[in-house]
């Protein structure tokens, strides 16, 4: 069974920094590439970075971009992402989400989504 | 970037009717569009891939169609369990975008 467990969220001051972790399981990690999505609660669902098998292809929205960074440790089976430089209009749920197409190295759909971590970032 | 728009926003429906959803691209993407389902409190679920492509275990009656810039989601037969918001997404790039959803409302 497809798990993903996101961690690492909390209340962060604005200009702050914080790291989102993933902890992937039931599937084989390096043969997929993976994502963040986040979600203001009550909004619609926003595209925040993807990463390709083995990480040498990354993107990012416009939003987070020079801001973000996302990474993998395929040993580790597990998925992070670095933010940076925090604003208010980060606060959101952020999900981690599995690429859906073993033959290819980063576009996919998503087939799995974690639960979600909550940032909230507030003075 | 690739902008999605989805229409309509709200879509207020009985048990038992067809509906229609739309997606449009801002730039040709070929068939490379999810669609998602969204419940309350809940992550989404893929429901269809590559424009057409229903995901294992999805019902039958949603089905998906379009290439290039229009998409459409259809349910062909509205039941309970349907009625939550649905999202388009665009990944013929390597910066993906989501469309701002669309809210099945009970009639």
């Amino acid at each position: 069974e497809v798990q993903l467990v996101e961690s690492g969220g909390g209340l962060v001051q604005p200009g702050r920094s914080l790291r989102l972790s993933c902890a992937a399981s039931g599937f084989i990690f390096d043969d997929y590439a993976m994502h963040w999505v986040r979600q203001i609660p009550e909004k619609g669902l926003e595209w925040v970075s993807g990463i390709s098998k083995n990480g040498g292809r990354t993107g990012y929205a416009d939003s987070v971009k020079g801001r973000f960074t996302i990474s993998r440790d395929n040993a580790k089976n597990s998925l992070y992402l670095q933010m940076n430089s925090l604003r208010p209009e980060d606060t959101a749920l952020y999900y981690c989400a599995k690429g859906d197409d073993f033959w290819s190295d980063y576009l996919g759909a998503l087939d799995y989504w974690g639960q979600g971590s909550l940032v909230t970032v507030s003075s | 970037d690739i902008q999605m728009t989805q229409s309509p926003s709200t879509l207020s429906a009985s048990v038992g009717d067809r509906v229609t959803i739309t997606c449009r691209a801002s730039q040709s993407i070929s068939s490379w569009l999810a669609w998602y389902q969204q419940k309350p409190g809940k992550a989404p679920n893929l429901l269809i891939y590559k424009a057409s492509i229903l995901e294992s275990g999805v019902p039958s009656r949603f089905s998906g169609s379009g290439s290039g810039t229009e998409f459409t989601l259809t349910i062909s037969s509205l039941q309970p369990d349907d009625f939550a918001t649905y999202y388009c997404q665009q990944y013929s790039s390597y910066s993906y975008t989501f469309g701002q959803g669309t809210k099945l409302e009970i009639k």
